[in-house]
């Protein structure tokens, strides 16, 4: 059975950084692209970033480039995300994805001082 | 960026009546090889989405066959033939052709 299970969020003031990490199992990680896709409270479904197989080709979103970063850890099969100079509007929930089919249950990042 | 519209429901939509859910996108999305790289999601309340449909009118493994997918290569449709009380929540579609990917801004559907 595939799993997502993301950690890492909170609380995080202004300008600071926080990283977030999904374990995944039940499925061979190196083999697949994966992703992050966040939600603000109430709002849609907004990709974030994007990372292939061995992490050498990343994809960010325009609202993220320059701030945030996505990587991978394929013998830990965990994907990360580096969030750095966290604005009000990056509070989320933060999706880990194996686009299109499965999701993690999220993660919670709330960006407030 | 390709931009992803999505059509309102006339919520509530009385169960077991049909419901058709429209979404277009800025461009194209029927490649070369011949497929559409539109997927539908189903997000139900405090859930994550769930895949519905890919590549414009395949069902996800799982999904029930009340839910289909057709379009053209900008103009898409998602039909629930017979809604049922779990089908409430909100529909996305989002299109996979090019970066940055893209969801439309979502389409709620109630049940009476």
């Amino acid at each position: 059975e595939v799993q997502l299970v993301e950690s890492g969020g909170g609380l995080v003031q202004p300008g600071r950084s926080m990283k977030l990490s999904c374990a995944a199992s039940g499925f061979t990680f190196s083999d697949y692209y994966m992703a992050w896709v966040r939600q603000a409270p109430k709002k849609g479904l907004e990709w974030v970033a994007s990372i292939s197989y061995e992490g050498s080709s990343t994809y960010y979103g325009d609202s993220v480039k320059g701030r945030f970063t996505i990587s991978r850890d394929n013998a830990k099969s965990t994907l990360y995300l580096q969030m750095n100079s966290l604005r009000s509007e990056d509070t989320a929930t933060y999706y880990c994805a194996r686009l299109p089919r499965y999701w993690g249950q999220g993660v919670m990042v709330t960006v407030s001082s | 960026d390709i931009v992803m519209t999505q059509g309102a429901l006339p919520n509530p939509v009385p169960s077991g009546e049909s419901a058709s859910i429209t979404c277009q996108s800025s461009k194209s999305l029927l490649h070369s090889n011949g497929k559409t790289y539109l997927n539908w999601y189903l997000q139900r309340p405090g859930q994550s989405p769930q895949l519905l449909i890919y590549w414009m009118s395949t069902r996800a493994s799982g999904v029930s066959d009340r839910f289909s997918g057709s379009g053209s290569g900008t103009d898409f449709t998602l039909k629930i033939s017979s809604v049922e009380a779990e089908d409430v929540g909100v529909y996305y579609c989002q299109q996979f052709l090019e970066y940055p990917l893209t969801f439309g801004s979502g389409t709620k559907l109630e049940i009476k």
